[in-house]
């Protein structure tokens, strides 16, 4: 099993460029999540699925599309990039686990966007 | 609305010795799981400990162990005997029986030889 796979593991983006970031697990779970991670922020939820063709926004959405026509990919979609949207971003997929409505997360290693 | 607060940003403890990181959060449930993740320089995000807020009992692992205080919304991680590998960013985290996590702002733990 690789688990949660992320690609590229860095990027350089200029402003109004657009890219996506790629996603992937084979673990067959049906919970997918985007989350960045900002100096002193933590991390904070962009958008989630709960299974093929389903999405929904989380904490953060502005700038970023989602869409999710398999179970095992997520990829995650700068439009036009913004010197804001510079960070850490981490995917992870999740299973329902042991106890009532618990939920294990297992996160990529994360691709570093910087955008000048 | 939870929130999760790490009031520490950064602690540091000599190698062998004992720390404790401390966690506080915010919650009008009472089902939810608590957790704490370390982040070493490599970025990937590992757990290190859960804790289920129906059961009493701290939960343990090796050398991590947390104090969990519910009526006080209080979930700390004390790592005993660290070492130098124990040097990382440390996450806690929330959530209330679905898979949306809320995290904390992290603390970043630097161990001393």
């Amino acid at each position: 099993n690789a688990g949660v796979t992320q690609t590229p593991k860095f990027q350089v983006l200029k402003t109004g460029q657009s890219m996506t970031l790629q996603c992937a697990q084979d673990m067959n779970h049906e919970y997918m999540s985007w989350y960045r991670q900002d100096p002193g922020m933590g991390l904070r939820l962009i958008h989630y699925s709960v299974g093929a063709g389903i999405t929904d926004q989380g904490e953060v959405p502005n700038g970023y599309n989602v869409s999710r026509s398999t179970t095992e990919d997520f990829p995650l979609r700068l439009l036009s990039a913004a010197p804001s949207q510079t960070s850490v971003y981490f995917c992870a997929s999740s299973r329902l686990a042991g106890g009532p409505g618990l939920y294990e997360q297992y996160f990529g290693p994360g691709t570093r966007l910087t955008v000048t | 609305a939870q929130t999760v607060t790490q009031s520490q940003p950064e602690m540091s403890v000599q190698e062998a010795e004992t720390v404790t990181l401390s966690c506080t959060y915010d919650t009008s449930e009472s089902d939810y799981y608590l957790f704490w993740y370390k982040q070493p320089p490599s970025r990937q995000m590992i757990l290190v400990i859960r804790q289920e807020a129906y059961k009493q009992q701290n939960a343990t692992e090796n050398r991590f162990s947390v104090n969990f205080q519910k009526a006080a919304k209080s979930f700390s991680l004390k790592i005993s005997d660290s070492q130098l590998g124990d040097a990382a960013m440390y996450f806690c985290a929330y959530t209330s029986g679905t898979y949306k996590y809320i995290f904390g702002t992290g603390t970043r733990l630097k161990v001393l030889a």
